[in-house]
């Protein structure tokens, strides 16, 4: 039941691109993103609802192919303070705000 | 938005021994969750705290070990009883909008010996 994210970690460059997918066997209601730095809570990035949605948060933005119960988070020309572990939390049809979250997908940006 | 703060932020107890954790939210909120976390590890759901009734727990995890109250639409806290090392985590209690968006506490950081 846990969603499956790829990849586990990633490292960048300053100012390049990376992709975080995000995979669930279950039908999908929404699909939330959160990045969380060593030492801190979780902090929320943005919910995708609708099929096919698309949102955008400065040079961060996910979709959501309700279709295929996927997520992918998008990060471009990547900063420093990107740096986390990034963690998607997917919440079941009919199952009231619930989140079941993947493993996480550790990201790091270097100079 | 919300903004969650959570009481204590990090404790030492003594095994068998029982350790309160205070969650109180800024606003008025639809609902309120309680999870942990392991260092390194995924966020893991305790249970759904619930207003005025009892919480919805999630497979392994019952209501003696982890009792939950939730007397307002602000307010939630979380026991954890007679404690062993096997306790020993993060736990976060976290709270979603009307809008469906769940914000997470600063977490409170056990270590049971």
């Amino acid at each position: 039941q846990q969603p499956v994210q790829s990849p586990q970690a990633v490292i960048l460059r300053e100012g390049e691109d990376a992709v975080i997918n995000c995979s669930s066997s279950k039908a999908l209601y929404s699909v939330h993103w959160y990045r969380q730095k060593h030492g801190e809570a979780p902090v929320f990035l943005m919910i995708l609802l609708k099929g096919g949605e698309q949102k955008g948060h400065d040079k961060i933005s996910a979709s959501f192919n309700e279709k295929k119960q996927q997520s992918s988070l998008y990060l471009t020309a990547s900063q420093l303070s990107y740096s986390g572990t990034y963690f998607c939390g997917t919440e079941i049809k009919g199952q009231g705000g619930k989140l079941i979250f993947g493993q996480g997908t550790e990201l790091s940006v270097k100079p | 938005s919300a903004v969650i703060s959570q009481k204590p932020s990090r404790d030492i107890c003594q095994r068998g021994t029982s350790l309160t954790i205070q969650c109180q939210v800024d606003s008025q909120v639809t609902m309120m969750f309680w999870y942990r976390q392991q260092p390194g590890q995924s966020l893991t759901l305790i249970a759904t705290a619930n207003q005025g009734s009892e919480a919805t727990y999630e497979s392994g995890f019952v209501i003696d070990k982890f009792p939950i109250s939730r007397p307002n639409l602000t307010f939630s806290t979380l026991t954890v009883s007679n404690m062993s090392p096997e306790d020993s985590s993060i736990y976060l209690c976290s709270a979603m909008t009307g809008a469906g968006e769940q914000f997470f506490g600063p977490g409170t950081r056990l270590t049971v010996l």
